[in-house]
């Protein structure tokens, strides 16, 4: 069956630090993957897909296929990168399923 | 326009009460779809519309029933419910059904039934 797992369910880190968040999914077909981000106060939103391998507001994400994952990563974290995280796998065309999410907290 | 947007922000329901959930987006988007986010929970998917059509039901229980009038507006329509259904409902929309398109969340119904 197809599951995601996001080990950490808080990641706390100062300004400055790098980041990762881990993400490992199960699937027996191709998946699509995303990384979906809900800030303080603010819808749910679209941060990354694995498809188009953009950088955005600093993260990137990278699919390894041998080790099922997708983990999330960002050589400095800002205060403003605090949020709860949700890597998400999209199945059968149209079902998209999600981790269980990482609140990351970055202190000053 | 580009936001789903997402009425009424609140809804306090009784068990015997029918209400409805409404969604509207005016991106042209052709596919939309109804999550279940219990509270520090992820979002979970009950309903996928394509192209005004039910394409998929998660086996959600009878007493929540979906309806697209049109491709620009989704309903959930609530009937009998119970406690353990208070949560959050999110809508969301996307480009197109059977791709990897981003879909667009909308700020969600919290429900509470009592």
């Amino acid at each position: 069956a197809q599951r995601v797992t996001q080990p950490e369910k808080l990641l706390s880190v100062f300004k400055g630090a790098p980041v990762e968040l881990k993400c490992n999914y199960s699937y027996s077909g191709s998946p699509e993957l995303f990384w979906y981000v809900q800030y303080s106060r603010q819808r749910l939103q679209l941060l990354l897909r694995h498809i188009s391998r953009e950088s955005i507001k600093g993260f990137t994400a990278d699919l390894n296929k041998g080790e099922t994952s997708f983990h999330l990563k960002k050589p400095f974290a800002q205060e403003e990168d605090s949020a709860m995280y949700y890597c998400a796998l999209l199945y059968n065309t149209d079902k998209l399923i999600f981790g269980t999410g990482t609140r990351l907290q970055v202190f000053p | 326009d580009t936001e789903v947007t997402q009425t009424p922000k609140h809804l306090v329901m009784g068990m015997t009460n029918k209400k409805s959930l409404k969604c509207e987006q005016h991106m042209g988007h052709r596919a939309m779809y109804w999550y279940k986010q219990k509270a520090k929970k992820p979002p979970e998917l009950m309903f996928v519309y394509s192209y005004e059509k039910l394409s998929i039901n998660e086996s959600v229980p009878s007493r929540f029933s979906p309806e697209c009038p049109n491709s620009s507006l989704l309903n959930l329509h609530l009937h009998a419910l119970q406690p353990e259904d208070s949560a959050l409902y999110l809508c969301a929309s996307s480009q197109r059904p059977g791709q990897a398109y981003e879909q667009y969340f909308g700020p969600g119904t919290r429900l509470t039934v009592t």
